[in-house]
């Protein structure tokens, strides 16, 4: 599976737009990009997830760049309650997902 | 339709003793994972499973860990002898057949603790 790196933490105002970064230089042609996030103590959420178009749903939009090499997570509106571990994973088919560090994001009032 | 199931939510264990987690994936759902999260750590994958399959145990310890998926029930993950570094967050997850597999959707988690 391909590395990611993401920023170790970010801030972001209830209300405005949180993009989250994510490098992956090494992803292969049929890796997808999963994105998770982890409220303290719960199990991780199920986001959204790509592979080479961008992609939205009713909770984020994912922007893959052309050459796959990065992406961005997008919450269009952050609210109190998107406070949360965000993690960027890169892997195939079924994917036995691999957990890096993520990036906390604390939104604030 | 009811999410992921884990039970217990709480499970203490004195050193020695078998610990069994359960797990009931979401209706419909033939993939079952569970992950260990350490303190302060990321999750770990554990094994992958599909109906009394075992698809991928490259992340389970070699002694004293097993997994299940049985054709009825939940699945269950079985700790023997338990020691305290087995203190840990355990949690499931399932996903759906078909072009959902990628999706993966995690239960509360089983805290274990080790004393």
């Amino acid at each position: 599976d391909a590395k990611t790196t993401q920023p170790t933490s970010m801030d972001c105002a209830e209300g405005r737009a949180a993009n989250l970064p994510c490098n992956h230089s090494t992803i292969s042609g049929n890796e997808y990009v999963y994105w998770y996030r982890q409220i303290h103590s719960q199990g991780p959420q199920y986001i959204i997830h790509g592979l080479k178009n961008n992609e939205t749903n009713e909770m984020a939009s994912l922007i893959i760049t052309e050459d796959r090499k990065s992406s961005t997570l997008i919450l269009p509106h952050a609210t109190l309650r998107d406070t949360a571990v965000y993690y960027c994973i890169c892997g195939l088919g079924y994917s036995t997902l691999t957990f890096g560090k993520g990036t906390m994001l604390l939104v604030s009032p | 339709n009811a999410g992921v199931m884990q039970n217990p939510r709480h499970l203490v264990r004195r050193r020695g003793q078998e610990a069994r987690l359960r797990c009931s994936p979401m209706k419909g759902h033939s993939h079952v994972y569970w992950y260990r999260q350490l303190p302060e750590e990321g999750l770990k994958f554990m094994v992958y499973l599909q109906k009394e399959n075992i698809i991928d145990e490259s992340g389970m310890p070699k002694e004293r860990f097993s997994a299940e998926f049985p054709k009825e029930g939940p699945s269950i993950l079985r700790i023997q002898q338990v020691v305290r570094g087995d203190s840990a967050a355990y949690f499931c997850a399932s996903s759906p057949p078909g072009d959902r597999v990628y999706e993966q959707y995690f239960g509360p988690g089983t805290r274990l603790t080790v004393t």
